[in-house]
């Protein structure tokens, strides 16, 4: 079956820029992850969606992050006035639902590089 | 809080020889732990999940590994390295309030034919 899908694999964008980055998780999966990973360095928790509502957003670096889930399948992370330091990969994950033990299954994720 | 540490960002081992990944948690909860494999420009992949059930735990591609509370350890063993096992390995702890895992450093493995 279709597993998480993210697009774009790779984003370039000058400082200051608008970027948005979207999450096509597995069909049925009701909680979605958001994560960061920096070169060198595990993922980072950015936020958690259960259905359409952010549950745990403490993970976001500050109010230039945003992420949205509407319909509760597809998400998008929106950063805005990027900056050099947003420079990483980015990685969604979804699970069946949440709970502690549940596995999380990952996208390939999207390379975001700031120019 | 949680955190793991993976000591060794880097290990290099024979083909066929064991492989030893290690990790230590540190939690102010009964924990649940993870490892996942992160091979080039893919996706991370769950390799084998403790919680709180056999502290020995079988994986997939014959990875295994074992919670030990004395220890706060759960260090990942696979006896006999084979070339695709060569990928980025992370150990994870869940959170206390489920919702994010919080992830090791990683180790790079190279298997050396």
């Amino acid at each position: 079956g279709a597993g998480v899908s993210q697009t774009p694999s790779n984003k370039v964008t000058e400082k200051g820029k608008y970027v948005e980055l979207r999450c096509d998780p597995i069909s049925g999966h009701t909680a979605l992850y958001w994560y960061r990973q920096s070169l060198g360095q595990g993922p980072e928790f950015l936020i958690y969606f259960q259905g359409t509502g952010a549950a745990d957003d403490s993970g976001l670096p500050n109010d230039r992050f945003f992420a949205v889930r509407p319909e509760g399948s597809v998400s998008t992370l929106k950063i805005q006035r990027t900056e050099r330091g947003d420079s990483a990969v980015y990685l969604c994950a979804s699970s069946v639902h949440r709970g502690n033990t549940d596995t999380q299954y990952f996208g390939p994720g999207t390379r975001l590089t700031v120019l | 809080a949680q955190s793991v540490t993976q000591l060794g960002s880097h290990v290099s081992v024979s083909e066929g020889a064991l492989v030893l990944l290690r990790c230590n948690y540190s939690s102010s909860v009964p924990p649940y732990l993870f490892w996942y494999v992160q091979y080039p420009n893919q996706g991370l992949q769950l390799l084998l999940k403790y919680t709180s059930a056999a502290t020995l735990v079988k994986g997939i591609n014959g990875f295994e590994a074992e919670f030990k509370k004395s220890e706060t350890s759960f260090h990942l063993t696979k006896p006999s390295a084979h070339m695709s096992d060569a990928a980025e390995y992370f150990c994870a702890v869940i959170g206390k309030t489920g919702n994010q895992f919080y992830f090791g450093t990683g180790t790079s493995l190279t298997v050396i034919p």
